[in-house]
């Protein structure tokens, strides 16, 4: 079992350029999410999936899209990237129980925008 | 608007005492609350959860207890150890939710 597993782990861009995070869980979870944390900020989230085909926006997800096209893959993209993206992005699934069990996180990818 | 506050940005404790990370939430309707541990340049990692029908749970040295009325949790580490050293998120969610809110984190420094 890998877990969560997310790519890559640092990345550097320029201003208005796109790029996706990659982001996959082999333990058949049906929820997985994206969460940004940038320094005094905790955790926030960014774009969650109850399921295959289905996504649904979080706390802050101006500039980037989602798709969820497989149980085991849920990537993230930046369209046009701006310096307000830099952060450390993290990708996280559950199973759902009702509502939320536990998340498990990836080991996160570090964004620099300039 | 914060609805899960960590007011202490960090602590520091000596090994083999208790390490009490205290959490504050506003919203009367979270239902399930988690603690996460975070390394620097890594993922943050499950510790341990409680529902609001409990109001006390343990997992070896983490205990967690839940005062709903004051709409406060803690955290409890004893003994505490060097490697306990990371960053503690309190987290908290709605019944049937789809989102984790998640306080800004409690630094914690055990020392030898």
């Amino acid at each position: 079992n890998a877990g969560v597993t997310q790519t890559p782990k640092f990345q550097v861009l320029k201003t208005g350029q796109s790029m996706t995070l990659q982001c996959a869980q082999d333990m058949n979870h049906e929820y997985m999410s994206w969460y940004r944390q940038d320094p005094g900020m905790g955790l926030r989230l960014i774009h969650y999936s109850v399921g295959a085909g289905i996504t649904d926006q979080g706390e802050v997800p101006n500039g980037y899209n989602v798709s969820r096209s497989t149980t085991e893959d849920f990537p993230l993209r930046l369209l046009s990237a701006a310096p307000s993206q830099t952060s450390v992005y993290f990708c996280a699934s559950s199973y759902m129980r009702g509502g939320l069990t536990a998340q498990y996180f990836g080991p996160g990818t570090r964004l620099l925008v300039l | 608007d914060q609805q899960v506050k960590q007011n202490s940005p960090s602590l520091s404790v000596q090994e083999g005492r208790i390490s009490i990370l205290n959490c504050d939430y506003t919203n009367s309707m979270f239902d399930y609350f988690l603690w996460y541990k975070k390394y620097p340049a890594e993922g943050p990692t499950f510790l341990i959860s409680i529902s609001s029908i409990k109001d006390k749970n343990e997992d070896g040295r983490f205990t967690v207890f839940l005062n709903k009325s004051a709409k406060h949790l803690s955290l409890h580490i004893v003994p505490s150890q060097p490697g306990d050293s990371a960053v503690y998120f309190c987290a908290a969610s709605e019944p049937s939710g789809y989102a984790l809110n998640f306080g800004k984190g409690t630094s914690l420094l055990v020392t030898p």
